[in-house]
């Protein structure tokens, strides 16, 4: 069965200090790959997604970076955090072609002090 | 380009109540249609998705959604609330040609009332 994973799961960070959060994929191969954050009160704003290895598509403008090094491993980075970046983080997958779902990683709480 | 509203961003019912939460998307070709679960601090879990097979979907739980085209609606419906539904649903749409674009809706926060 596939299992995704993404950590830490909890993060406090400094304003203007760097970010690296990791999410990892098993059991399936060239999945689609997306980072997904939620401000607190908000619906889901997607970031960047992922159709294979070192093709990264970016929705919003932002002092965030997305990269897939491997077919099954997404991280997603900044190298200054803001306090605007405070948010739930969360990694999916789904399998290429239409129709088919999103699964959730466990979600990133990052906090920005 | 797709859309999702979700009416009423706070919804409280009763245990043993009705369920409804009410979903309508605007989609140009047939969208495909999930409704998803997220308890708090946790990721999203599907519920049930339509992907034009029957109009009427069943999904985990006894939530069962009803895809209405003439309306462009998705609602969720559950005959008898519980405890342990109270969460936060979220309504998405994928539309058939461009099917690894997601729009999800705002969201909707159920609370059961003893």
């Amino acid at each position: 069965s596939q299992t995704i994973h993404q950590w830490p799961a909890t993060l406090v960070q400094p304003v203007g200090s760097p970010l690296s959060l990791e999410c990892t994929v098993e059991g399936t191969s060239n999945p689609n790959l997306y980072w997904y954050r939620q401000a607190a009160g908000r619906g889901l704003q997607l970031l960047f997604y992922s159709v294979g290895i070192g093709q990264i598509s970016s929705e919003v403008p932002q002092n965030l970076s997305a990269s897939r090094p491997q077919d099954r491993q997404f991280i997603l980075s900044s190298k200054k955090l803001l306090l605007s970046d405070s948010g739930f983080y969360l990694c999916a997958w789904t399998r290429g072609g239409v129709g088919g779902e999103l699964f959730f990683g466990e979600g990133s709480r990052l906090t920005v002090l | 380009a797709q859309s999702v509203t979700q009416l009423g961003s706070h919804v409280s019912v009763s245990e043993g109540a009705l369920v409804l939460l009410r979903c309508n998307y605007s989609s140009s070709v047939p969208p495909y249609l999930f409704w998803y679960v997220q308890y708090p601090n946790q990721g999203l879990q599907l519920l049930l998705k339509y992907t034009s097979a029957a109009t009427l979907v069943k999904g985990i739980n006894d939530f069962e959604a009803e895809f209405k085209k003439s309306e462009t609606s998705f609602h969720l419906t559950k005959p008898s609330a519980h405890m342990s539904d109270a969460a936060e649903y979220f309504c998405a749409v994928s539309e058939a040609n461009y099917g690894q674009n997601f729009v999800f809706g705002p969201g909707t926060r159920l609370s059961v009332l003893p």
